[in-house]
């Protein structure tokens, strides 16, 4: 059936190193990817999106890669802060359909 | 920005009680989602609404209604609230089938 997953619960970086956090997909027609990040007591935030016509796509800090071969797709946050310590969720879905969550990465920054 | 308000924080219910959780969005969104998020089990789909008066289940809809008699306002109701009802309840908005924007989240506790 369709899911998607992370290949690690947690993951802790140094402050200033950078993060990649993964995500396997298995529905080959999805066609939307999307990340978000939800801090301790809050809602999701959305962090960036991508659609399967790219394979990267950039924002402030962040980056996300898709690779449609593997359907993996990544987020890559550059110079950790305290302040990204949160779980990251990735998302998926396909045209017409709603999104199919992740289970999520903790992600914690130590200083 | 578009936001995403629900009407309280926290909760704290009987067993056997109607509750109401309300959920408003000021982004002219056609899409609304109910989700509640479960240590270990990431978000799961409640219901969702793709119109005013229109509405589906979701993954998990057993236990819960909803109602979306305006646009901007779609309520989730638990008829007869169980302790296994005990959780965080996120609600989104989207404009079509992709971005969904999340509101603070509501804690229930129900004794």
């Amino acid at each position: 059936g369709e899911s998607v997953g992370l290949h690690l619960p947690t993951l802790s970086v140094q402050e200033g190193d950078n993060s990649i956090i993964n995500c396997a997909y298995s529905n080959s027609a999805s066609d939307y990817f999307i990340w978000y990040k939800q801090e301790s007591g809050k809602g999701p935030q959305f962090i960036i999106d991508i659609r399967s016509n790219m394979d990267k796509r950039q924002g402030q800090r962040v980056t996300v890669l898709l690779n449609k071969t593997v359907k993996h797709l990544s987020l890559q946050i550059a110079a950790t802060q305290p302040g990204d310590s949160a779980v990251y969720f990735c998302a998926e879905s396909k045209a017409g359909t709603a999104l199919i969550f992740g289970k999520g990465t903790t992600l914690s920054v130590s200083s | 920005d578009v936001k995403v308000t629900q009407s309280s924080r926290y909760l704290v219910k009987r067993t056997g009680e109607k509750v109401f959780l309300e959920c408003v969005q000021d982004m002219d969104h056609e899409n609304m989602f109910w989700y509640r998020q479960d240590p270990g089990l990431g978000l799961r789909l409640i219901y969702f609404s793709y119109d005013v008066k229109m509405k589906e289940k979701g993954d998990i809809p057993e236990g819960y209604s909803v109602s979306r008699e305006k646009k901007e306002r779609f309520s989730l109701i638990l008829e007869s609230a169980s302790t296994n009802q005990t959780s965080m309840y996120l609600c989104a908005s989207s404009k079509v089938w992709e971005t969904q924007y999340f509101g603070p989240g509501t804690r229930l506790l129900v004794l």
